[in-house]
């Protein structure tokens, strides 16, 4: 079946420097991507989206890039800051019109001080 | 406003007995969506209601499942009986109209264990 998934499974960054989470998914169809944060005890968070018809859409210290050819997002986040620890997961929606999206396992992010 | 507010936060109960889970969406809301969140399979949506009523219900595991609506600012889960396997974080995420995902506000989660 179709699934997204994530490279890394933990990721330690220092603060200050920029981190970059990885997600590869399968579904070729998939035509939107979103990025969750997930901090400890708490619900998933929306980060930043992108449709497929972009390669690359920027938010506040956030990038998501979109690269189809090789099924691969990606999430940067700048400057990261104690506040960015968290998880991070991607998710894709399999076509316009159906909200069910499929969920990575995500990646977990510590900001070093 | 207070956000999408669930509980319990935390049920631990045996196999075999029945579970309750709760949820209040943010006023005004009209879909309710209920998820579970394992590390095996990550997110996964069971349900959603719109005005009430249950759209979609393909994910919900088995009849040992279900899920209701009564009124726009009241939403339970059931599980009778509960298994192990159904361990899991089960969210509640709240949206106005069938709005794109990302519009959708979660609860903290319910953490459930079943021994």
């Amino acid at each position: 079946g179709e699934s997204v998934g994530l490279h890394l499974p933990t990721l330690s960054v220092q603060e200050g420097d920029n981190s970059i989470i990885n997600c590869a998914y399968s579904n070729s169809a998939s035509d939107y991507f979103i990025w969750y944060k997930q901090e400890s005890g708490k619900g998933p968070q929306f980060i930043i989206d992108i449709r497929s018809n972009m390669d690359k859409r920027q938010g506040q210290r956030v990038t998501v890039l979109l690269n189809k050819t090789v099924k691969h997002l990606s999430l940067q986040i700048a400057a990261t800051q104690p506040g960015d620890s968290a998880v991070y997961f991607c998710a894709e929606r399999p076509n316009f019109g159906n909200e069910k999206l499929t969920f990575g396992t995500g990646t977990r992010l510590t900001i070093i001080p | 406003d207070a956000g999408v507010i669930q509980s319990p936060r935390h049920e631990v109960t045996e196999m075999g007995q029945e579970v309750t889970l709760r949820c209040k969406p943010i006023s005004g809301h009209n879909s309710l969506f209920w998820y579970r969140q394992t590390m095996m399979r990550g997110l996964e949506l069971l349900i959603y209601f719109n005005n009430n009523v249950p759209i979609d219900d393909s994910g919900m595991p088995e009849d040992r499942f279900s899920a209701k609506m009564p009124n726009a600012s009241f939403s339970t889960l059931k599980i009778q009986p509960s298994e192990p396997r159904d361990s899991a974080v089960y969210f509640c995420a709240s949206s106005f109209g069938l709005a794109p995902a990302k519009e959708q506000y979660f609860g903290p989660g319910t953490r459930l264990t079943v021994t």
